[in-house]
């Protein structure tokens, strides 16, 4: 059975830095690109980062609205997968998931299958 | 950056109705396109993937259809269950944008 568990989160101040994690099980990690979608309270869903798998050299894909603050980064070995948020701001807020991306051989991604159930990142004083 | 756009924002409907929803794009992204849905306090869940393509286990009654720059999700004879916020997302190269979303009620 395919597991995406999210954690990490929780409240921190504007201007902090925090570190999300996403462990995975199930499936073969190192068969996936992996990606972040957040979603801030009553909002739409965010995209935020992907990093594909070894195979493409780990290559790492950005939001534009993100850049500079934001780092997505992955090991293999832990079927796991991490988001590096730095200089946060209030409009941060928001629920965090982890998804994967099947991609078949591909360069890329052909859907967001599996969901983790997310994890709340509180931007506040 | 590509735009994604849907319409309407919201909808209510009758459980047995036909429900249509758009997904529009600022430029061509082929069918590179796809539709999730979203039940409060729920993770997203795939539901149609390069426009028309349904994924593993989602009723029949879901259709997704259109090329280039419009698309459609199409619930035939909706049921109470899919009440939900419906996104579309677009694919293939980053950012993988997704659009507002819809809203479906059923009365």
């Amino acid at each position: 059975e395919v597991q995406i568990l999210e954690t990490g989160g929780g409240l921190v101040k504007p201007g902090g830095s925090l570190r999300l994690s996403c462990a995975t099980s199930g499936f073969n990690f190192n068969d996936y690109f992996m990606n972040w979608v957040r979603q801030a309270p009553g909002k739409g869903l965010e995209w935020i980062a992907q990093i594909k798998n070894k195979n493409y050299n780990y290559a790492t894909y950005y939001a534009e609205s993100l850049e500079g603050r934001v780092t997505i980064s992955r090991d293999d070995s832990k079927s796991s997968v991490y988001l590096q948020l730095s200089s946060l701001r209030a409009e941060d807020t928001a629920i965090y998931y982890c998804t994967r991306s099947p991609y078949y051989g591909y360069n890329y991604p052909h859907y967001f299958d599996y969901w983790g159930q997310g994890v709340m990142v509180t931007v506040s004083s | 950056n590509i735009v994604m756009t849907q319409s309407p924002k919201s909808m209510s409907r009758s459980v047995g109705d036909r429900v249509t929803m758009n997904c529009k794009a600022s430029q061509n992204v082929y069918n590179y396109i796809v539709w999730y849905q979203q039940k409060p306090g729920q993770s997203p869940k795939l539901l149609i993937y390069y426009a028309s393509n349904r994924y593993n286990g989602v009723p029949d009654r879901f259709t997704g259809s259109g090329y280039g720059t419009d698309f459609t999700l199409t619930i035939n004879s909706v049921q109470a269950e899919d009440a939900a916020f419906y996104y579309c997302q677009r694919l293939y190269n980053s950012p993988y944008t997704f659009g507002p979303g819809t809203k479906l009620e059923l009365k």
